[in-house]
């Protein structure tokens, strides 16, 4: 089955600052990678997703991720990081038919950003 | 916009209660999806249908059911609820290609007593 793995629990980044969420995948073939974020009680919004094409990827609210097919990763990243960026991101693969193509998430890195 | 809605944003059941959590969406999507999400676990696939009247099961669809009578609409079902199944309860749709994201509703909070 296709997965991710996020290796962190938690980033913390002062505002202002750069900041990488982690995300490598295993999968046969050639992935299809997301990010979403989940703000406090409230459901998963998308991001960004990666199908085909250009490497770097651009996505909503400034964010943006780097796919690496060598080092099999599909880090999530911003140029300068806000208070409001905190919140819950997820990487996600995409399953194949026999899921109904289900995402299949990691555990989740929790973003903090201090002023 | 674009919307999937759950019925409920909080819920409180007792022990062996019957629980219905319904979801909603607007978008004539074909594949509907009930995950929970824990703390450190991540999102696990507890049920899909790619159709009407059509279900499977996820990766942990014990305890669970689901029921999809019409396109835009998919219930998850828990037959006799149990303090283990307390739990954020996500729904999301998607249509049926490979490469277009999936649409989440908002959670449910279920709390079983």
């Amino acid at each position: 089955a296709q997965s991710v793995a996020q290796p962190e629990d938690q980033v913390n980044v002062a505002e202002g600052n750069p900041l990488t969420v982690k995300c490598t995948y295993s999968v046969s073939g050639n992935p299809y990678l997301f990010w979403y974020v989940q703000y406090p009680n409230r459901g998963l919004q998308f991001l960004l997703k990666y199908i085909t094409g250009d490497n770097l990827v651009k996505g909503s609210y400034g964010f943006e991720a780097e796919f690496n097919k060598s080092q099999t990763s599909f880090h999530l990243k911003k140029p300068s990081a806000l208070v409001s960026d905190s919140a819950l991101y997820f990487c996600a693969v995409r399953d194949g038919p026999n899921s109904g193509y289900a995402l299949n998430f990691g555990k989740g890195t929790s973003l903090l950003v201090t002023p | 916009d674009v919307k999937v809605t759950q019925s409920s944003r909080y819920l409180v059941k007792r022990t062996g209660e019957k629980v219905f959590l319904e979801c909603v969406q607007d978008m004539d999507h074909e594949n509907m999806f009930w995950y929970r999400q824990d703390p450190g676990l991540g999102l696990r696939l507890i049920y899909f249908s790619y159709d009407v009247k059509m279900k499977e099961k996820g990766d942990i669809p014990e305890g669970y059911s689901v029921s999809r009578e019409k396109k835009e609409r998919f219930s998850l079902i828990l037959e006799s609820a149990s303090t283990n199944q307390t739990s954020m309860y996500l729904c999301a749709s998607t249509s049926g290609g490979s490469s277009t994201e999936a649409f989440f509703g908002q959670g449910t909070r279920l709390t079983v007593v």
